[in-house]
């Protein structure tokens, strides 16, 4: 059965670059047809998508957080990592990790995890 | 602001039956398929509806999906205190190339 989770600081200071990895077991991240995705949730608010990526290091991200996030892979582990830059406290929030397939249907999450960002 | 819009809240009897609305656009729900996802307290979201209205397998038939023009429509039969849990739509949209969900909708079962 296919298992994500999440792993990094669960706190980071205003200003500084959160970095998560996703690794993922019981599948191969390399498979055909699904996509990889970072998800967020502030505390007591919405679901909003980050980005993804395909095994094969294509990224599709938000335009509103275009220009701070970055979507890397490494297949060599099966994992998969978000950066995002110049944190402020608007980005605490749980991240989940998750696959999603050919019509954006997300079939497979992480259990979350929650980053503050606080000095 | 969401780009699909959810009724925060909405609740009905133990056994009765709830239906929760996400409305788009022609750039989203209008050309694109909608996944509707239930949340419990403290845990991640669960894959519910695919495809407007196919169920995974595990999912039962109490619940239902439905699309017509730039809306669609999660219906939840003879509910259970189980069920109390958020609510949320997505989909994809061709003008953000982004995907995106609805604001969440708290389903209250009295």
């Amino acid at each position: 059965q296919l298992q994500l989770q999440e792993s990094g600081p669960g706190l980071v200071k205003p200003s500084e670059t959160l970095s998560l990895t996703c690794t993922v077991s019981g599948g191969s991240i390399t498979i055909n047809n699904y996509y990889w995705d970072w998800i967020r949730q502030p505390p007591g608010k919405g679901l909003e998508w980050m980005g993804s990526i395909y095994y094969s290091g294509s990224t599709y991200y938000n335009p509103s957080l275009k220009s701070r996030v970055t979507i890397s892979i490494d297949t060599s582990k099966n994992q998969f990592s978000l950066k995002l830059s110049s944190v402020t406290a608007a980005d605490t929030a749980v991240y989940f990790c998750a696959r999603h397939g050919h019509h954006f249907d997300v079939g497979a999450w992480g259990q979350g995890t929650l980053v503050t960002v606080s000095s | 602001q969401s780009v699909l819009t959810q009724p925060p809240s909405v609740s009905a009897a133990p056994g009765q039956k709830v239906t929760i609305s996400c409305s788009g656009s022609s750039s989203n729900i209008g050309n694109n398929y909608v996944s509707w996802y239930q949340q419990l307290p403290g845990t991640a979201p669960k894959l519910l509806i695919y495809e407007n209205n196919k169920r995974p397998s595990g999912i039962p038939d109490r619940f239902s999906g439905s699309k017509s023009g730039t809306s669609a429509t999660l219906g939840i039969t003879g509910l259970q205190t189980g069920d109390e849990a958020d609510y949320h739509c997505v989909t994809w949209d061709n003008s953000l190339s982004a995907g995106v969900f609805g604001g969440g909708t708290k389903l209250t079962v009295l």
